[in-house]
């Protein structure tokens, strides 16, 4: 079976553009939440969402924005772009009902280069 | 809010020596606690999880153990090997949210 899978891998974007990356979750996981890998550091929680709803938050500012779709796979969406933006974001996907207790499963990240 | 901390930050040990990696955390009331290990520049790798009711899980040569009550889990790796190098990652769910909050990690070095 396929694990999350995130895309792209890399991208470089300027100040000011705007971002979206996506993520697709092991196949019959529900849930997908985002996090936000400053060099360092470790991951910090973004959003959970979870048959399209979301139903967490993280302390993170209105221009971060996510969504997910019908096929349970989520984009996150970064406005106005801030050079401290700049980081590895990694996407995780869980399913109450697999049985392992809520067990997250993460993917390769996507790291962006704010410019 | 929940803090996670992981001593040491670093270690290096000689191929062949067992690791001992530590994670506190300060509220008790967890749901679960992850182990993850992370090679750089890449994604997690679930290594190992434990239920706030069980006390400790093992997987081959990894052991973590847990005290709640203590705020305290404990990474084992027996027998290092060269292939171990690499940061690894304590993350703890508080009861029901299904967010989790990770410690900066243990970058670890097994020397040949």
């Amino acid at each position: 079976d396929a694990g999350v899978t995130q895309s792209p891998t890399h991208l470089i974007k300027t100040r000011g553009q705007h971002v979206t990356l996506r993520c697709s979750p092991i196949s019959g996981h529900k849930s997908v939440s985002w996090y936000q890998q400053v060099l360092g550091q470790g991951p910090q929680f973004i959003f959970q969402y979870y048959e399209k709803e979301e139903r967490g938050r993280g302390n993170f500012p209105d221009r971060f924005s996510a969504r997910q779709f019908p096929n349970y796979s989520s984009e996150l969406n970064v406005n106005a772009l801030l050079l401290g933006d700049s980081a590895l974001y990694l996407c995780a996907s869980s399913s109450p009902t697999s049985g392992t207790y809520y067990e997250q499963y993460f993917g390769p990240g996507t790291r962006l280069t704010v410019t | 809010k929940q803090e996670v901390t992981q001593i040491p930050a670093a270690l290096s040990v000689p191929e062949g020596e067992n690791l001992v990696l530590n994670c506190s955390f300060t509220d008790s009331a967890i749901y679960n606690l992850q182990w993850f290990r992370q090679d750089p520049g890449k994604g997690l790798t679930s290594l190992l999880l434990i239920q706030s009711s069980q006390r400790e899980q093992t997987s081959g040569r990894l052991n973590a153990s847990l005290d709640k009550s203590s705020g305290r889990s404990t990474l084992y790796i027996a027998a290092s090997q060269p292939g171990d190098s690499a940061t690894y990652l304590c993350a703890v769910e508080d009861y029901g949210n299904n967010r989790l909050a990770f410690g900066k990690g243990n970058q670890v070095v097994v020397i040949p």
